[in-house]
C-alpha cells in the first residue's frame, strides 16, 4: 500500500528559484493538506483542499501556491524561494467521512534554500 | 488563543519501563484530540483519536486519557520497546472540529535505551 507519496524527497534550491512539490495519494481521500515542520515548532498548515478543484489557505500560506487538478494529487509551488522556506514539508490526506478521521502523512520533502 | 503545550520536551527511559507523556491545551471548543507518533525522518502516524466524551482509549501498549475539566491529556506507554523511540505529538482541530486546520503540539521526543 503506497498511501501518501511525496516527491522529491530532498532538494536544494538557490534563492529566487522556483519549484513544485508533488503529493499523490491512492486512498481516494477528499481532503489533502500541506504542512511545514521547523525545528522546535509544531507542524503548521500551509494550504489545504477539501476536494478536487478547491484550495484554501492555512496558517502560513504566504510565498506558496497550490493546485488540486486531480483528486489524487496536491501540488505545492514556491514561485521565488527564500531561505526562510528552508523546512521539511509534509503532505497529508484524510477521508471526508466525519470529523474523527486521521490524517495520513507522507514521509516529507526536505528542502534547503541557499 | 488556541494552544497546545506538551511535556516533557524529551525523555529517556530504559527498555521495558513505562512512561507517561503530558499534553495541556486551551483549545475550545473541540470535538476530538489526537495523538501521533513520528519516527525520525518519517511522517507522523496516527495512534489514537479521542472524542470529547471519551476518558480513555487504548491502542495496543498505548493508552490515551482525557480530562476535559483540567484540559489535560496524557499518553501512557506500557512496557516500552526500542521501536517506541520517536516524537509523540498531541493534536487538536483548530475550529471546533473542522478537518481543515489542526493545531500540533511541539511533541515529546522519547528515547528508549536497551
Amino acid at each position: 500500500n503506497a498511501g501518501v507519496t511525496q516527491t522529491p524527497k530532498f532538494r536544494v534550491l538557490k534563492t529566487g528559484q522556483s519549484m513544485t512539490l508533488l503529493c499523490a495519494q491512492d486512498m481516494n481521500h477528499e481532503y489533502m493538506y500541506w504542512y511545514r515542520q521547523d525545528p522546535g515548532m509544531g507542524l503548521r498548515l500551509i494550504h489545504y483542499s477539501v476536494g478536487e478543484g478547491t484550495t484554501a489557505k492555512g496558517e502560513v500560506p504566504d510565498g506558496y501556491n497550490v493546485s488540486r487538478l486531480k483528486k489524487q494529487n496536491f501540488l505545492l509551488g514556491l514561485e521565488s524561494a527564500a531561505p526562510s522556506q528552508t523546512s521539511v514539508y509534509f503532505c497529508a490526506s484524510s477521508s471526508s467521512q466525519g470529523n474523527n478521521q486521521p490524517q495520513h502523512f507522507g514521509d516529507g520533502t526536505r528542502l534547503s534554500i541557499l | 488563543k488556541n494552544q497546545v503545550e506538551q511535556s516533557p520536551q524529551s525523555l529517556i527511559i530504559l527498555e521495558g519501563k513505562n512512561c507517561t507523556l503530558q499534553c495541556n491545551y486551551t483549545v475550545s471548543p473541540f470535538s476530538n484530540l489526537r495523538w501521533y507518533k513520528q519516527d525520525t525522518g518519517r511522517g507522523p502516524v496516527s495512534l489514537t483519536i479521542m472524542t470529547f466524551s471519551e476518558n480513555t482509549k487504548s491502542n495496543g501498549r498505548y493508552t490515551a486519557t482525557l480530562d476535559a475539566d483540567t484540559k489535560q491529556s496524557s499518553l501512557h506507554i506500557t512496557a516500552s520497546q526500542l521501536s517506541d523511540s520517536a516524537s509523540y505529538i498531541c493534536v487538536f482541530p483548530a475550529e471546533g472540529g473542522s478537518q481543515g486546520n489542526l493545531i500540533f503540539g511541539k511533541g515529546t521526543k522519547l528515547s528508549v535505551k536497551p
